[in-house]
């Protein structure tokens, strides 16, 4: 089965600076990779996702790319804020019918 | 309005006792699923549903029991709870596979 590994597990940043996470996935039958936010006891919400057939997607100050012969996708935070700070997950549709999370990356941003 | 709405927020119980976790979404998704977050946030999948029936079962002990009454309720029973079972339940809906998961509030299940 599909195999997740995100790295960091955390970090920490100063304001402004930019910030970058990093997934690895197994099985290359997958072929969405969304990444989720999670503030402190709130619910899990998507920021941006990419899908196998483009390598780089853009939202304003963050971005996604993805290297479908590494197996590997990373998240870019440009110009980090204060409310950045958060748990981000990264994800991976295994091909057929489940969205596999990676452990999560905690990001604190210091003023 | 709520997208996706789970009931209740919080749930302190005894080990041994039966508890259950309601959910609903009202975005016209056909597939629903059963998440759990843990103390250290890892976030699996235990059940998905589409159109009422299971198609996902993550090897989850067969305390755990969904039921979709109609495709937009996916509720959990939990019996004979143990405290390996404190964690965060977390509902989730979509409109079609591979696409984006909205997310319920969250049950905070603590057993003691």
């Amino acid at each position: 089965g599909e195999n997740v590994e995100q790295h960091p597990s955390t970090l920490s940043v100063q304001e402004g600076d930019s910030a970058v996470i990093k997934c690895t996935y197994s099985d290359s039958a997958s072929n969405y990779f969304p990444w989720y936010k999670q503030e402190l006891g709130k619910r899990p919400q998507l920021i941006i996702d990419i899908r196998s057939n483009v390598g780089e997607k853009k939202d304003q100050r963050i971005a996604v790319t993805l290297n479908k012969t590494a197996k590997h996708f990373s998240l870019h935070i440009t110009e980090t804020q204060p409310e950045d700070s958060a748990v981000y997950f990264c994800a991976v549709w295994d091909g057929y019918n489940k969205l596999i999370f990676g452990a999560g990356t905690r990001l604190a941003v210091h003023p | 309005d709520t997208a996706v709405s789970q009931t209740p927020k919080y749930l302190v119980t005894q080990m041994g006792n039966d508890k259950s976790i309601k959910c609903e979404q009202n975005l016209g998704h056909d597939t629903m699923y059963w998440y759990k977050q843990d103390s250290k946030k890892f976030l699996k999948i235990m059940f998905s549903y589409n159109n009422k029936e299971l198609i996902i079962n993550e090897t989850v002990p067969n305390r755990f029991s969904p039921k979709s009454p109609d495709k937009a309720h996916l509720n959990l029973h939990i019996n004979s709870l143990e405290l390996g079972d404190s964690a965060v339940y977390f509902c989730a809906s979509s409109q079609r596979s591979a696409g984006e998961l909205f997310f319920g509030e969250g049950s905070r299940l603590t057993v003691l």
